[in-house]
């Protein structure tokens, strides 16, 4: 079974609808991140979250919200989607550590693939 | 403020040849340097990392890469590449002080390997 699954893997949707990316770990990591993936521009972040009470905002978190129900699962949601955030989400943890330890590696879900008609 | 360029948008070699894909990045402090790898229809897997110490850093599938501070690189190499190897690669940073920040990616750049 994967570390970090997410769900649903692909998805294609209309303009205006609600859509909800979830995404829940087994790695035991503290920290949790969304990125975006588009063609020529890598990854970009979303949001991410160090514990169940800390979200931050990414590069990009416009027309994005996040809820960390609980340590292992950390959604993404579009309250009124548009065509131009069709894309590939990618969730992600981390381990949070001290020092050397604290690196900030990421290890990665197998991906969303979001259709916005 | 962190960033990361990957100059080629693709790379293409021979089967047998070395490669390398470029990786130059900015920040404030010490680095933290990954590379990631992308195929088709995947998730990115990890490669290999620097953090501190030896300025050459083997990782995964015969995959290194170079350290060089004075002009913040960190190259990815292979002496000879395979077919297999033709993917999507990723380069990403943090800075070693900015513990409350995430990783950075580049744009990516594709490996195209033929036979």
């Amino acid at each position: 079974d994967a570390d970090v699954t997410q769900t649903p893997r692909n998805r294609i949707t209309k303009t205006g609808k609600r859509i909800m990316l979830e995404c829940s770990q087994t790695k035991g990591h503290d920290r949790m991140y969304w990125y975006r993936q588009d063609p020529g521009l890598g990854l970009r972040l979303i949001y991410y979250s160090f514990d169940v009470k800390d979200i931050n905002k990414g590069e990009i978190s416009d027309g994005y919200s996040v809820s960390r129900q609980a340590q292992a699962k950390f959604s993404l949601s579009l309250e009124s989607a548009i065509p131009n955030q069709t894309a590939l989400y990618f969730c992600a943890t981390s381990v949070r550590g001290t020092g050397s330890v604290n690196t900030g590696e990421l290890f990665f879900g197998e991906g969303s693939r979001l259709t916005v008609l | 403020a962190q960033s990361v360029a990957q100059p080629e948008d693709q790379v293409n070699v021979a089967e047998g040849n070395p490669l390398t894909v470029k990786c130059t990045y900015s920040v404030s402090g010490n680095p933290y340097l990954f590379w990631y790898v992308q195929y088709p229809n995947r998730g990115l897997q990890f490669l290999l990392k620097y953090i501190t110490g030896d300025n050459l850093v083997k990782g995964s599938y015969g995959f290194e890469a170079e350290f060089n501070k004075s002009q913040t690189s960190f190259h990815l190499k292979k002496p000879s590449a395979l077919v297999s190897d033709s993917a999507l690669y990723f380069c990403a940073v943090r800075d070693a002080a900015e513990a409350g920040t995430a990783l950075i990616f580049g744009k990516g750049t594709t490996l195209s390997v033929s036979s």
